[in-house]
This record gives structure tokens, C-alpha cells and sequence, in this order.
């Protein structure tokens, strides 16, 4: 596969279940992004990584835990999460942090909290 | 903090006729600047992005867009629309965050209806 991929496509969980979402990406990348995306709201970043380090939390809550074991994957770990979660979740990576760098994007997870 | 605003959530258009979707940016600093293009059921995509040099900026599948500095905007055109451009369209600016990285802002989509 190419490109940036995401897993699973469609999620529902109930407010007490953990799940997770996984991201990968075959470009080389060494900056992923996760950001959420919900309806009529601009996209909102929630966690940056760059050569697997941590180098932004943008305020999520800590129901939301990110981990990136490598340059390649990056995982969304998600636990008691509340309806309003409820969002597409995309996944991005970029070739480093540059301003100009171009974002390439995963086709998303849609998560629905029950 | 940079900012965009997207002027329209929906916009329509017939088929062959001219796409105009509009994006002004709020900026401190030189801006760099970016058009995402969203299709159903898929991650963004980059249509084209505006750096340094020429304003404007040709991107795919027959987009351009022009960099107005005087107007603060960026505005994103195709002469010609087809049924496959519709989609939703998202204005971006980048800036460095306090973390070195980079943050990308994005405006809240325009929504192209392409009718036949």
C-alpha cells in the first residue's frame, strides 16, 4: 500500500469501552499528525510527533492518548470517551516540520460514541 | 494567532461554469498558504499551495488560486466545473508553532455542488 493508510474505517463504542485507532503512513515521513474533524468546525490538531517525539498536545483531554512506536505508525488509544467525541479522525504526515511542508492525509476513522 | 475565513459553506455551480470558492487569511508575517481539497469518504488532498515568488499558483486538476496581498486573500478558481470536482474545499495557512513544528490552520470548508 501507499500513501497514508487508517484502521479501523468505521468505529462505535460505548462510553466505557477502550479502543484504539491506528495510522500508518509508507511515505517516509518523519512528522504525523492527528487531528479530529467534526461537523462545521474547522479541523482541530490534537497531537503533533516528529521522529517519534511528542511535540504538542493541543489540550486534549487525557481520555485521548497517542503513541508512535516508530516514524511509521502512530496510534490513537481512546478510553471513556464521551458522545461528543464522536468525529471523523484523520491522520496526517509530512515529510518534517517545515512551513511549507504539504500534509498528506488518511481516508479517516469515523468514530461514533454511544 | 493566523486565521482563515472561508466565505460560503455551500457553494453551486452549473456544470462548465466558472468555480470561484473564497478564502481571505489573517496573518502577522508573510503568509503561506494552502487549499485542501476533501472527497467523499476520503482524507484531504492538496490542490496547491502559495510559498514565495508567484501569486499565482496553478495546482490540480485545472485549479489555480492568487495571492492578494492588499486583500488579504487567496481566493481558489477553475475556469470550467466538472461533475468530479464536487467535493469539499478547505483554506489553510501555516505558521511555526511555539513546539517548532509546523501548525496548520484551517478554514471550516466550502462545500461544491457541481449541477449537470
Amino acid at each position: 500500500e501507499t500513501g497514508v493508510t487508517q484502521t479501523p474505517r468505521h468505529l462505535v463504542m460505548g462510553m466505557t469501552n477502550k479502543k484504539s485507532l491506528k495510522c500508518e503512513q509508507h511515505l517516509g515521513h518523519n512528522a504525523m499528525y492527528w487531528y479530529k474533524q467534526s461537523a462545521k468546525k474547522p479541523l482541530e490538531l490534537m497531537f503533533v510527533y516528529n521522529f517519534k517525539e511528542q511535540t504538542e498536545n493541543n489540550s486534549v483531554p487525557s481520555r485521548f492518548s497517542p503513541e508512535c512506536p516508530n516514524s511509521s505508525h502512530l496510534f490513537l488509544h481512546l478510553h471513556t470517551l464521551q458522545p461528543e467525541d464522536s468525529a471523523l479522525y484523520l491522520c496526517a504526515s509530512s515529510i518534517d516540520r517545515g512551513l511549507t511542508d504539504t500534509q498528506y492525509f488518511g481516508p479517516g476513522t469515523r468514530l461514533t460514541v454511544l | 494567532a493566523q486565521s482563515v475565513t472561508q466565505l460560503g459553506s455551500h457553494v453551486s455551480v452549473s456544470e462548465g461554469a466558472l468555480v470561484l470558492l473564497r478564502c481571505n487569511y489573517s496573518s502577522s508575517v508573510p503568509p503561506y498558504l494552502f487549499w485542501y481539497v476533501q472527497y467523499p469518504n476520503q482524507g484531504l488532498q492538496l490542490l496547491l499551495k502559495y510559498t514565495t515568488g508567484a501569486t499565482l499558483v496553478k495546482g490540480i486538476n485545472g485549479f489555480e488560486a492568487e495571492f492578494k496581498k492588499s486583500e488579504t486573500s487567496f481566493h481558489l478558481t477553475k475556469p470550467s466545473a466538472h461533475m468530479s470536482d464536487a467535493a469539499e474545499y478547505f483554506c489553510a495557512v501555516s505558521d511555526r508553532a511555539s513546539g517548532g513544528y509546523q501548525k496548520v490552520t484551517f478554514g471550516t470548508g466550502t462545500k461544491l455542488q457541481v449541477i449537470p
